[in-house]
């Protein structure tokens, strides 16, 4: 069982519409998650960390957290084409040597006119 | 203008030979990072630094190595070892290790 899970992809949803984004990880006592967006050839960057179960909105995002589900997804409100990328959850575990950071494989994101 | 800043954007490497990525951050990070990305997979973690003239090894240390002799610098040396180098390398850096990863715009290193 891979550490972290997402769907490849690709997730295609109309512009203005919600895409749902989502996420498993396999270990307990994971303590927080990330989503990073990343656009073709680029780097990833930062769209929202989460620590507690939940939601946490920032502005179009909203992060869900679901720590007995081991679950975690990333809802993006009226979809817009530059939100087109791929998306990368990250979760944060305590291991002997200090904080991992393990990344699932990445959903593609296609927002279509 | 802070940042973490990594060059070359593209580095070519014939067999046999050492090449030598630089990532460099202002952010005052004590943590740094690098990691290795392929098509189709998540991020690997290939070194990762919490302090100045400490480092430790990451999921796939074998054919690479690192320093870390000043705050603001952590080079990654990809070896002849490494038999597979193509990759999308990508440096970070964090405030300490428990908090986020910030990173750089990567290395495309390609074996000619």
């Amino acid at each position: 069982q891979k550490e972290v899970e997402q769907n490849s992809g690709p997730l295609s949803v109309p512009e203005g519409a919600i895409a749902s984004l989502n996420c498993t990880y396999s270990d307990r006592g994971s303590q927080s998650f990330f989503w990073y967006r990343q656009y073709s050839g680029k780097s990833p960057e930062l769209i929202m960390f989460i620590y507690s179960n939940g939601d946490k909105e920032d502005g179009r995002f909203t992060a869900q957290l679901n720590k007995a589900s081991q679950y975690v997804s990333l809802l993006i409100r009226d979809s817009q084409p530059s939100d087109s990328a791929t998306y990368l959850c990250a979760v944060k575990t305590l291991t002997g040597g200090g904080n991992k950071l393990t990344f699932g494989t990445g959903t593609q994101l296609k927002v279509e006119l | 203008d802070g940042g973490i800043t990594q060059s070359p954007k593209y580095l070519f490497r014939k067999e046999g030979q050492n090449v030598t990525l630089s990532c460099e951050q202002n952010l005052n990070h004590d943590a740094m990072y690098w990691y290795r990305q392929d098509p189709g997979q998540g991020l690997r973690l290939i070194y990762y630094s919490q302090i100045v003239n400490d480092f430790q090894k990451g999921d796939i240390a074998e054919g690479y190595s690192v320093s870390r002799e000043k705050k603001e610098s952590f080079p990654l040396t990809v070896t002849s070892a490494q038999k597979n180098p193509t990759a999308f390398y990508l440096c970070a850096s964090s405030m300490d290790p428990k908090q986020t990863q910030y990173f750089g715009p990567g290395t495309r290193l390609l074996v000619l």
